[in-house]
């Protein structure tokens, strides 16, 4: 099964900008992973933010834009907020139909 | 709306089995997959398998293989989650998802393994 990695932990200023990342250790991260990132706060579900890529649901906050970027799916978020304090999750998808979750980021806005 | 709402918290006993509902509504629910996702406690998202409501065909990470078994049942619009032969490192939270743009998930349900 292949490996998933993302950063463990980052911290961006309240108004500043960051991007997350996702790499696969089979090689370079493509649209055809169909990258998925997931937001969860303590104690709640995770929330989908980004679909294949960089497609956004009509609840997803404008700041936040997925790409592709250096092999890497990233994550990319503009004008950071207090409440974008989480975890974010990155999924994969492989030729198995076996998708698998990066470990997460624990993004911290201080 | 749409909603996926599952059972209540577990506490079973190593060995033992747990089975886990997802009750869809505000769809069809034939249409779309539903994914398993689990998370120990202090621990990342684990992708543990598929269904398809419609047909019943499933897929699941090997890691399960053997061990988890999704069920549906079309009448009442609920999917099922079955995880056999529990051991202490099974404790965790575990969702469902709907597929295709993963446009919602269940609450939870925490299962618990414990002597």
């Amino acid at each position: 099964q292949a490996v998933v990695t993302q950063e463990p932990s980052l911290t961006v200023s309240p108004g500043g900008t960051v991007t997350l990342t996702c790499g696969s250790s089979t090689g370079a991260v493509t649209s055809g992973h169909y990258p998925y990132w997931f937001q969860q706060k303590p104690g709640q579900a995770p929330r989908t933010l980004i679909y294949d890529t960089n497609n956004k649901h009509s609840w997803t906050p404008a700041r936040f834009s997925g790409s592709l970027l250096g092999g890497k799916a990233a994550l990319t978020l503009s004008g950071a907020q207090p409440e974008d304090e989480a975890e974010y999750y990155c999924l994969l998808s492989y030729t198995d139909a076996r998708p698998v979750f990066g470990g997460g980021t624990k993004l911290t806005v201080l | 709306q749409v909603q996926l709402v599952q059972s209540g918290a577990e506490v079973k006993k190593p060995g033992a089995s747990v089975k886990v509902s997802c009750k869809a509504s505000g769809y069809t629910f034939t249409s779309y997959h539903m994914h398993w996702v689990r998370q120990a406690p202090g621990q990342g998202l684990e992708w543990m398998g598929i269904i398809n409501p419609s047909g019943g065909s499933t897929r699941y990470t090997q890691k399960f293989q053997g061990r988890v078994t999704l069920t549906r049942d079309t009448s009442t619009r609920t999917v099922y989650m079955e995880l056999s032969s529990l051991t202490s490192e099974d404790t965790a939270v575990y969702y469902c998802a709907r597929g295709e743009q993963w446009p919602i998930w269940g609450q939870g349900t925490m299962v618990t393994v414990s002597s």
